[in-house]
């Protein structure tokens, strides 16, 4: 079945770079995403990447695709407290349009 | 400005009651979606609609149901029949590039 797995925790302090790390099931997917969620809101699309690449940066973000191993990993550069929030991974099993989540992680930036 | 409202913000529900939560979009969006968000967890599917008056079931519909009868609305309804309901509720609506756009959640309490 599909599982996408992410550590629950990751704290860094401001100006650190922060790694978040996912691993996912489905060798088909062709997009992999990456979800920011601040208190009590909704989700926010940070980035994403197709399954033909192996690395794609945007600003401070650097997105690390292995497909041998299934696992994809955000990088933030110079973290910030406001980038404190629940991160989520997700795949589109299948190759399909429906999005099939991790369990999220919490980043805590501490000044 | 275009976006995905959701409301209310807060809503409480009373045990043996039905409550419906409003989702609407003005993204001209086709295909929309409802999530389960408990803490510590990912999102977990309820029903998604690819096009107007059609829906299917996602992960867990069971005490749920949707109806899509324009195509900037897709309300949930949770019934009595859904025993643990207290969760936060994520509508999404998805473009032609397969990305999710989130409302800001609904956050359902039992009393």
């Amino acid at each position: 079945g599909e599982d996408v797995e992410q550590s629950l925790f990751l704290s860094v302090r401001e100006g650190d770079s922060s790694v978040i790390n996912c691993t996912y099931t489905d060798s088909s997917s062709t997009y992999l995403y990456w979800y920011k969620q601040e208190p009590g809101a909704g989700l926010q699309l940070l980035t994403y990447i197709f399954s033909n690449m192996d690395m794609k940066q945007d600003q401070r973000l650097t997105v690390l695709l292995n497909k041998k191993d299934k696992h994809l990993s955000l990088r933030i550069a110079d973290t910030q407290t406001g980038d404190s929030a629940i991160y989520f991974c997700a795949e589109t099993p299948g190759g399909g349009n429906m999005l099939t989540f991790g369990g999220g992680t919490r980043l805590m930036v501490k000044p | 400005d275009g976006g995905i409202t959701q409301s209310p913000k807060y809503l409480f529900r009373k045990e043996g009651q039905n409550v419906t939560l409003s989702c609407e979009q003005n993204l001209n969006h086709d295909a929309m979606y409802w999530y389960r968000q408990d803490p510590g967890q990912g999102l977990r599917l309820i029903y998604y609609s690819q096009i107007v008056n059609d829906f299917q079931k996602g992960d867990i519909a069971e005490g749920y149901s949707v109806s899509r009868e324009k195509k900037e609305s897709f309300p949930l309804t949770v019934t009595s029949a859904q025993k643990n309901p207290t969760a936060f509720y994520l509508c999404a609506s998805r473009d032609n590039y397969n990305e999710q756009f989130f409302g800001p959640g609904t956050r359902l309490t039992v009393l």
